[in-house]
């Protein structure tokens, strides 16, 4: 079935790094994926999306570039702050599927410090 | 503002409690969910619902109930509530569009905690 592996964290950077968190799928068809964040004590938000190969999904200084031929959707930024400290979760949702929708991976807690 | 919301936000009861979590959102969505959120924060689907009369359950096997009577409102009950319920709830709807559920809008979840 359909699945979503990201990397385990719990990851540590200083401010200003530069960020990667992978994230690769397997799905039968053109799933469209996506990145949420969940900042302590709150619920997720959707960070980005992208529903087809090659597209860039970008907010907030993230970016996602939907890659079909490796299956990966890696969320990276340039130049982390503090207040990018969060759980990071990589999602897809499988076309034409009426059934549960959103398949996410296990989450990514991101730590940064100044 | 289109926006989903839950009540409580925290809770803390004794066991054998009857409790209810609220659900409800003003975005018209038809499509509503139920998640489980472990203390490693992964997420478990624990209910589901098309529209209004309809409910099914997720993958994880939860002894909590729902129902939809009205498309905005989709509480969850405990009818006898366990330590072993203690976690954190996260209610969330989405939209059918362009012949499939795409993104899904969360609440801010209920921490439910029982002695």
């Amino acid at each position: 079935g359909d699945s979503v592996t990201q990397m385990e964290g719990p990851v540590t950077l200083s401010e200003e790094a530069f960020l990667t968190i992978n994230c690769t799928y397997t799905a039968t068809g053109y799933p469209s994926l996506f990145w949420y964040v969940q900042y302590p004590g709150e619920g997720l938000q959707l960070l980005l999306k992208a529903t087809k190969a090659d597209d860039k999904g970008s907010n907030k200084g993230f970016e996602a570039t939907y890659r079909k031929e490796t299956t990966s959707f890696h969320l990276e930024k340039g130049s982390v702050q503090v207040s990018d400290s969060a759980v990071y979760f990589c999602a897809l949702s499988a076309a034409n599927q009426a059934g549960t929708a959103l398949i996410f991976g296990k989450g990514t807690t991101l730590s940064v410090s100044s | 503002e289109a926006d989903i919301y839950q009540t409580p936000r925290y809770l803390v009861i004794g066991t054998g409690k009857k409790i209810t979590l609220e659900c409800s959102q003003t975005m018209g969505h038809d499509k509503m969910y139920w998640y489980q959120q472990d203390p490693g924060m992964e997420l478990h689907l624990i209910h589901y619902s098309y529209g209004v009369n309809s409910t099914e359950k997720g993958d994880l096997s939860s002894e909590s109930t729902v129902s939809r009577i009205r498309t905005e409102h989709f509480p969850l009950t405990l009818e006898s509530a366990r330590p072993s319920h203690t976690s954190q709830y996260l209610c969330a709807s989405s939209e059918f569009q362009g012949g499939s559920y795409n993104e899904q809008f969360f609440g801010p979840g209920t921490r439910l905690t029982v002695l």
